[in-house]
């Protein structure tokens, strides 16, 4: 079945830099990636998603990055700000199954 | 607000009891995915129903079972509970059950097992 994992289970940036979070998977199965976004006490949130026949997915602030050769996928946020600590999930979507998830903390 | 609602929020039980978790989908959503929660597991995914159906099964105890009803609300039964399962456990929904559409996360119901 599919499987993410994370590099990272925490990354710490300062406000204003980019934050790169890195995810790798094993399954090729899923037509999407999806990026999820969980705020303390909240349900996860969708961020950015990206089609397995893409590379490159840009939002707003976000970039996701799809490299299949590798199998690894990533999220960049740019100009990262207070309100973006979280933890942050990539997942497939055969079924949408989750990795561990990396705790971004913002530092003022 | 997501617009999928789980109740109840907070659940406290004795070892070996038996407890039901409810999730009402968003209006128009045909699946419904359970999730549990815990610390040091992150986001396991146990089910997916979609229009009534099972869909996909993931880490699913045999103790756990799921069902979606013909208004589309679905349940979450885990018996025989263990200190173990203590947990938040989510709901989500989307519009399809293969095709990618966006999932909508309820708040979780968080369940302590004592």
């Amino acid at each position: 079945g599919e499987s993410v994992g994370l590099h990272l289970p925490t990354l710490s940036v300062q406000e204003g830099d980019n934050s790169i979070i890195n995810c790798a998977y094993s399954n090729s199965a899923s037509d999407y990636f999806i990026w999820y976004k969980q705020e303390s006490g909240k349900g996860p949130q969708f961020i950015i998603d990206i089609r397995s026949n893409m590379d490159k997915r840009q939002g707003q602030r976000v970039t996701v990055l799809l490299n299949k050769t590798v199998k690894h996928l990533s999220l960049q946020i740019a100009a990262t700000q207070p309100g973006d600590s979280a933890v942050y999930f990539c997942a497939g979507n055969t079924p949408l199954v989750f990795g561990k998830g990396t705790r971004l903390s913002v530092i003022a | 607000d997501s617009g999928v609602t789980q109740t109840p929020k907070h659940l406290i039980t004795a070892t070996g009891q038996r407890v039901t978790l409810r999730c009402s989908p968003r209006s128009g959503d045909l699946s419904v995915y359970w999730y549990q929660q815990s610390l040091d597991q992150g986001l396991q995914f146990l089910i997916q129903y979609y229009n009534g159906e099972e869909r996909a099964k993931g880490n699913i105890l045999e103790r756990f079972s799921a069902q979606q009803f013909p208004d589309l609300h679905s349940e979450l039964n885990l018996s025989s509970l263990e200190l173990g399962d203590s947990a938040l456990y989510f709901c989500a929904s989307s519009v399809g059950q293969t095709d990618y559409t966006e999932a909508f996360f309820g708040q979780g119901t968080r369940l302590t097992v004592v």
